[in-house]
């Protein structure tokens, strides 16, 4: 499975976009990326997916570049509740479909 | 709908004993459950990865005798960590991915429970 970085920690003021980063240079063309968040002792919620195309739904956008070597998830107006750790995944379209976590991103959104 | 829980939320118990934790897809059923631990500050680490009705494939360090998996029906899958040691204490989560082709959806997205925290004293 193709490895993730992303910068450890983030900090965005409430009511602003939040944009975080993900490098996945070694993704191939059969694997999905996806995105999940963490907040404090709970299980990691589902945000998002794609494979090539730019992907938005109720709670973020998705931004996957071209070459597909990178992404930018896209919190559009942050809350304080928003506040989290942040994985982006890259996860096989087929075989055990299981997910390897990085180290993630923890956005802190300020009052 | 994709609703997944874990039972207990939280246990704590005594070096030696062994606990149970149960993982359960409450609105679809799940071809596939993963096991996850996770330390303090630290990310997710996978531990096993459980189909119904065969045995766990354990990730490489994971001793499969000591956290013994059982998925039993396509609704449940229990972690038994067996004679536990302060060592084991930790955040066990769990997540289960549909049926392919059933609801709630067909992209093989996993959904997780809530964690269980264990502690050993």
């Amino acid at each position: 499975d193709a490895k993730t970085t992303q910068p450890t920690s983030m900090d965005c003021a409430e009511g602003r976009a939040a944009n975080l980063p993900c490098n996945h240079s070694t993704i191939s063309g059969n694997e999905y990326v996806y995105w999940y968040r963490q907040i404090h002792s709970q299980g990691p919620q589902y945000i998002i997916h794609g494979l090539k195309n730019n992907e938005t739904n109720e709670m973020a956008s998705l931004i996957i570049t071209e070459d597909r070597k990178s992404s930018t998830l896209i919190l559009p107006h942050a809350t304080l509740r928003d506040t989290a750790v942040y994985y982006c995944i890259v996860r096989l379209t087929s075989g055990t479909y299981k997910y390897i976590f990085g180290t993630g991103t923890r956005l802190k959104v300020l009052a | 709908g994709a609703v997944v829980s874990q039972h207990p939320s939280w246990v704590i118990c005594k070096s030696g004993t062994s606990v149970k934790i149960e993982c359960r897809s409450l609105d679809f059923q799940a071809t596939t459950m993963f096991w996850y631990r996770q330390f303090p500050k630290q990310s997710l680490m996978l531990m096993a990865t459980s189909n119904e009705g065969s045995k766990a494939t354990y990730e490489q360090g994971v001793e499969k005798d000591k956290f013994l998996i059982n998925h039993a029906s396509l609704t449940l899958s229990t972690l038994t960590v067996t004679s536990a040691h302060p060592e084991d204490s930790s955040f066990y989560i769990c997540s289960a991915r549909p049926r392919v082709g059933g609801r709630p959806s067909s992209y093989n997205e996993q959904f997780f429970g809530p964690g269980t925290r264990l502690t050993v004293l």
